[in-house]
């Protein structure tokens, strides 16, 4: 059982690039969420979802973009990217029911 | 929300408990306390959650004040492997408010020989 599965783990972006951080759930769970974590800080709320079609804004969700078009998938997007972005970027999922949020590996992103 | 409250460190022997304390005065009657907490270039992993009762699983024990204002995790003996950030956190029953956690800067537990 895989969990919750963050592609890619390390990316260097240049300023101004775009890309895409992929998360992806076997789970089936309705909830899934994005949060970054800076360097001794914890973590905040990008983005979230509570199933598919349904996305809503976290508490730092300037600069991304997120989709949620199928119940596994929630793709998080960097336009544009800044030196403020640089950050452990991670995807969880929770079910809809559950006490648990499960969290994937982390993403690790560097703007230069 | 409700905030928390924890200190930014602690220090264990190995082999001794530890309690992890969490002051959260401003807890509503439907906020459940979660504990999570996050090894070294890892994502958070659930430890433990209460309402009002004492609670026990595999990985710790949850200890709630009777006024709910403040919680304890208990480690009954820690690990070198127990070494981690542990997180307090508070989620309402409703479900705008359990689509989010907040976490706080949590409390840096190290664990010694």
């Amino acid at each position: 059982n895989a969990g919750v599965t963050q592609t890619p783990k390390f990316r260097i972006l240049k300023i101004g690039q775009s890309m895409t951080l992929q998360c992806t759930q076997d789970m089936n769970h309705n909830y899934m969420y994005w949060y970054r974590q800076d360097p001794g800080m914890g973590l905040k709320l990008i983005y979230y979802s509570v199933g598919a079609g349904i996305t809503d804004k976290g508490e730092v969700p300037n600069g991304y973009n997120v989709s949620r078009s199928t119940t596994e998938d929630f793709p998080l997007r960097l336009e544009l990217a800044a030196p403020s972005q640089t950050s452990v970027y991670f995807c969880a999922c929770r079910d809809t029911t559950g006490n648990t949020i499960y969290f994937g590996e982390g993403s690790w992103l560097t703007v230069v | 929300d409700a905030k928390t409250t924890q200190p930014n460190s602690m220090e264990s022997n190995e082999e001794e408990p530890v309690h992890l304390p969490c002051n959260h005065s401003t807890i509503s009657g439907t906020d459940y306390i979660h504990w999570y907490r996050q090894l070294p270039s890892q994502g958070p992993e659930y430890v433990i959650h209460g309402l009002t009762s004492n609670v026990n699983n595999r990985m710790a024990s949850l200890a709630i004040a009777e006024d709910r204002k403040s919680s304890t995790l208990i480690l009954h003996r820690a690990t070198l492997r127990d070494a981690a950030v542990y997180y307090c956190i508070l989620r309402g029953l409703n479900t705008g408010t359990a689509s989010k956690l907040t976490f706080g800067t949590g409390t840096r537990l190290q664990v010694t020989l």
